[in-house]
């Protein structure tokens, strides 16, 4: 099992639809989850931190399930400026980066 | 305040050439990460500075690969003799330490082609 595991995508969403994506992680003592962005040919930037009991920032809700060992982002009411590279990090002793989900919202 | 600058931006090289990046942390940050992305590939952890030392090198592809940070600030990342599967975006990224929790902040990047 691969320490980090997202699923590639594309998914194709149209405009105003909710859509979610996991991602898996293989160490179960993994302390710190992260979903970031990255838009084409830029930076990652942090989207939102994911806490134990989940949070939600606006139309993002990110979720951890300790026992299955993933965790999850939800995007409500998707935009057109939602579309891009969706990045989960695991943080145990070491900093691993998923390969990322790509999103395309369509208008 | 100003973020995460890296240079050059963008570095053409010949292969088997020395080439050195530059990353400027963000003020006041302790933690200094340097990462590598391949075309269409994820993130490839490389080397993470906590102050001028560097706990965990473990992501260093080659003896080719060094890094240095003086002054807890400015890092450099030397690739020497380098190869075209040196090619990628080398993205250099800092926080205010290294602890799990906190987010890290990505410069621009700094993209490599070997030739």
């Amino acid at each position: 099992r691969k320490e980090v595991e997202q699923d590639p995508g594309p998914f194709n969403v149209p405009e105003g639809a909710t859509v979610a994506f996991n991602c898996t992680y293989s160490n179960s003592a993994s302390q710190s989850f992260f979903w970031y962005r990255q838009d084409c040919r830029k930076e990652p930037k942090l989207l939102m931190s994911v806490y134990s009991s989940g949070n939600e920032d606006g139309r993002f809700t990110a979720q951890l399930n300790r026992a299955s060992q993933y965790i999850s982002l939800l995007i409500r009411d998707s935009k057109l400026s939602d579309s891009a590279t969706y990045l989960c990090v695991v943080r145990d002793d070491k900093i691993i980066f998923g390969k990322g989900t790509r999103l395309h919202i369509l208008p | 305040g100003a973020g995460v600058s890296q240079s050059p931006s963008n570095k053409v090289t010949e292969k088997g050439k020395d080439v050195e990046l530059r990353c400027d942390p963000i003020s006041g940050h302790t933690a200094l990460y340097w990462y590598r992305q391949r075309l269409g590939q994820g993130l490839e952890f490389l080397i993470y500075f906590q102050g001028n030392s560097a706990p965990d090198k473990s992501g260093l592809p080659s003896d080719r690969f060094s890094a240095e940070r003086t002054g807890e600030s400015v890092s450099t990342l030397t690739i020497q003799r380098t190869q075209q599967e040196d090619s990628a975006v080398y993205l250099c990224a800092s926080s205010t330490t290294s602890v799990g929790t906190d987010t890290q902040y990505f410069g621009p990047g700094t993209r490599l082609t070997v030739l």
